[in-house]
């Protein structure tokens, strides 16, 4: 089992720069979930999805934030311009979840620096 | 905003020692999880409580939960340096959400 995949591993750029992350959940999984982790905020749930349909999107900071979800295997985060604030390493989580329980299974991370 | 809140922040044990950690939370909850991450790496699920569960073992980790505190602690007995992560408590609300709020963490060193 290959797990939740997660790319890039690592980016930087430039303040007003366009970032795009990419998410493939554990095949079979009708869950996803977006996190931020950053030092001072802990892990913040940005959006999540349960049969690619977004359920609450509470968490995104601001309109510079998006995400898709097309279909049941793949998953986007955009954000539209970068500013410096958004470094942070942004997880994504899949789970098969039932109403009221599950466990995710998280990926690797993506470490975004903007400059 | 944070739900689980462990305590301590920071812990660090010489190997063979126990560790305990704590979580308080303040809304009720459906069930409780922890997690283990290793530096650098994403979250591992260790293990889940539910609402009407006291107490849960999984090998070397033993999990209490006192609805009436509000709270949860997570037991490592005999720990090891490969034990050395941050673990998080997560608690999922009732009323039908599927939202995992975490905790900031409790980092664990386990000393050679």
């Amino acid at each position: 089992d290959a797990g939740v995949i997660q790319s890039p591993r690592h980016e930087v750029t430039e303040m007003g720069q366009e970032v795009t992350l990419r998410c493939k959940p554990i095949s079979g999984h009708n869950s996803l979930f977006w996190y931020r982790q950053t030092m001072m905020r802990g892990l913040e749930l940005l959006i999540y999805f349960n049969n690619n349909v977004p359920i609450d999107d509470s968490g995104m900071p601001e309109d510079r934030f998006s995400a898709k979800m097309p279909n049941a295997s793949f998953s986007t985060l955009k954000i539209q311009p970068s500013e410096p604030r958004d470094s942070a390493v942004y997880f994504c989580a899949s789970s098969l979840l039932t109403t009221g329980s599950g466990e995710l299974f998280f990926g690797e991370g993506s470490r975004l620096t903007v400059l | 905003s944070q739900q689980g809140e462990e305590d301590p922040q920071a812990l660090s044990i010489q190997e063979g020692e126990n560790a305990t950690m704590n979580c308080s939370y303040k809304t009720s909850i459906n069930n409780l999880q922890w997690y283990r991450q290793n530096s650098g790496r994403g979250l591992v699920h260790l293990i889940l409580i539910r609402s009407n569960e006291r107490e849960k073992h999984s090998g070397r980790l033993r999990v209490t939960l006192d609805t009436s505190k509000k709270s949860s602690s997570l037991l490592i007995t005999a720990s090891r340096a490969a034990d050395t992560a941050s673990y998080f408590c997560a608690t999922e609300r009732g009323g039908g959400s599927e939202k995992l709020v975490f905790g900031k963490g409790t980092k664990l060193t386990v000393n050679p």
